[in-house]
């Protein structure tokens, strides 16, 4: 196992209301990713990070805020939840951006919002 | 920005038998990496086996190999002595030689072993 845990892996929430994942790492890993999984779509990446208060955004980072306060832990906010953020996130993290050393994947986040 | 096509939505392989998945990539960079994750009904993301691209070598691991076509920008997946537990979605997967922003995947290939 990579030493990646997500939180919640699964969670219920209505129309409007905010909800924060975590991912927190025991690895000490530089980089780390969310990605979204939907059918047809594959895993798009929503945010990522290269440090500690370092984000940048990815392909579908709409609606999405991350933050990064310590090097351990990452994580996703929909400030106001929508249907369409109905999927799957997965949390990743990669020791170096530039070695081409394997991303390493959560478990996953199984989110509905009704 | 790259892109990865898979262009087999489903693939089905008897048991013991061999199975080539297909990966498309384009991009405009000399030297990346490609992977190929397995994700089984668990969803777990297991990494089944990666390429740098400066190695003309065709990456091997165990029954899972690649072909490797950099000038074609082909990366295939073959599958030898199929088992049922390599019933799965499959991803190919593309990560530049910066690699900052991760990996960009193509949509998947789910493959059904038959016994």
């Amino acid at each position: 196992d990579a030493g990646i845990t997500q939180s919640p892996r699964h969670k219920v929430t209505e129309t409007g209301t905010p909800v924060t994942l975590r991912c927190h790492q025991t690895e000490n890993h530089r980089y780390m990713y969310w990605y979204r999984q939907d059918p047809g779509h594959g895993l798009r990446l929503i945010h990522y990070s290269y440090g500690v208060k370092d984000t940048d955004k990815g392909e579908v980072s709409d609606g999405y805020s991350v933050s990064r306060s310590k090097t351990e832990d990452f994580l996703l906010t929909l400030e106001s939840a929508t249907s369409s953020q109905t999927s799957v996130y997965f949390c990743a993290i990669s020791p170096t951006g530039g070695s081409g050393n394997t991303i390493y994947f959560g478990e996953g986040s199984w989110l509905t919002v009704v | 920005a790259q892109t990865v096509t898979q262009s087999q939505p489903e693939m089905s392989v008897q048991e013991a038998e061999t199975v080539t998945l297909s990966c498309t990539y384009d991009t405009s960079e000399s030297d990346y990496y490609l992977f190929w994750y397995k994700q089984p009904p668990s969803r777990q993301m297991i990494l089944v086996i990666r390429q740098e691209a400066y190695k003309q070598q065709n990456a091997t691991e165990n029954r899972f190999s690649v072909n490797f076509q950099k000038a074609a920008k082909s990366f295939s997946l073959k599958i030898s002595d199929s088992q049922l537990g390599d019933a799965a979605m499959y991803f190919c997967a593309y990560r530049s030689l910066s690699g900052a922003d991760g990996l960009t995947f193509g949509k998947g290939t789910h493959l059904i072993i038959q016994p």
